[in-house]
């Protein structure tokens, strides 16, 4: 089974600043997809990036990017010129390639804040 | 809006009383998700469903609870006899059910089940 470890439970940014949330996990698949989830307080979660496990290049959103080392198996997240809202818990997932069991495997999240 | 809805956005319950929750997904959306997130953890997949057809259910999954989705358009997660560690967030997520690609799943605001 997959599984998908958040080991800081919350971190603090200064507004403008980077700041990068780490991810691990554990897999046996060579194929699959890997996601960071932002989950704002009382709202729903919404996909802030995707990375499929086969590309090499990270995957780049605006402001937001992954450093991903399949071999290490790590996966975080780089958030740039960090803004107010970008403050909300933040999940790694997993998942497995699209046609197998496709369901989500979640990290315990992180909680970022963001100091103006 | 065209997202994923559910309801009730809350729910307050005493122990032993039944109570069921609805998942409206986005339209045309092929496969239907349920997860349940208690405070401080990342979301536990619970069941899926393809079109009407139930593919998955997580062992979290007991015999109190079980899930439908008839004509594959909406869906229903009922617990029986509902028990104090029931209390969580209940998640719903629909994809697109694409063969290709990550088939990204969008969430609704979730259901919030309190049971005294």
């Amino acid at each position: 089974a997959q599984t998908v470890t958040q080991s800081q439970p919350e971190m603090s940014v200064q507004e403008a600043e980077t700041v990068t949330l780490s991810c691990t996990y554990d897999t046996s698949e060579s194929d699959y997809y890997l996601f960071w989830y932002k989950q704002p307080p009382s709202r729903q979660m919404i996909l802030v990036i995707r990375q499929e496990a086969y590309k090499q290049q990270n995957a780049t959103e605006n402001r937001f990017s992954v450093n991903f080392q399949k071999a290490a198996k790590s996966f975080s997240l780089k958030i740039s010129d960090s803004q107010l809202g970008d403050a909300a818990m933040y999940f790694c997932a997993y998942r497995s390639p699209t046609g197998a069991n496709s369901k989500l495997t979640f990290g315990k999240g992180i909680t970022l804040s963001v100091r103006p | 809006d065209t997202g994923v809805s559910q309801n009730p956005r809350h729910k307050i319950t005493k122990r032993g009383q039944n109570v069921t929750f609805r998942c409206d997904p986005i339209s045309e959306h092929n496969r239907l998700y349920w997860y349940r997130q208690t405070l401080g953890q990342g979301p536990e997949f619970l069941t899926y469903f393809q079109n009407e057809a139930q593919l998955e259910k997580s062992r979290l999954l007991s015999d109190r609870f079980s899930a439908e989705r008839p004509k594959g358009s909406f869906s229903t997660l009922e617990i029986q006899r509902t028990e104090q560690g029931d209390s969580a967030m209940y998640l719903c997520a629909s994809s697109p059910g694409r063969l290709a690609g990550s088939d990204e799943q969008f969430f609704g605001p979730g259901t919030r089940l309190t049971v005294l």
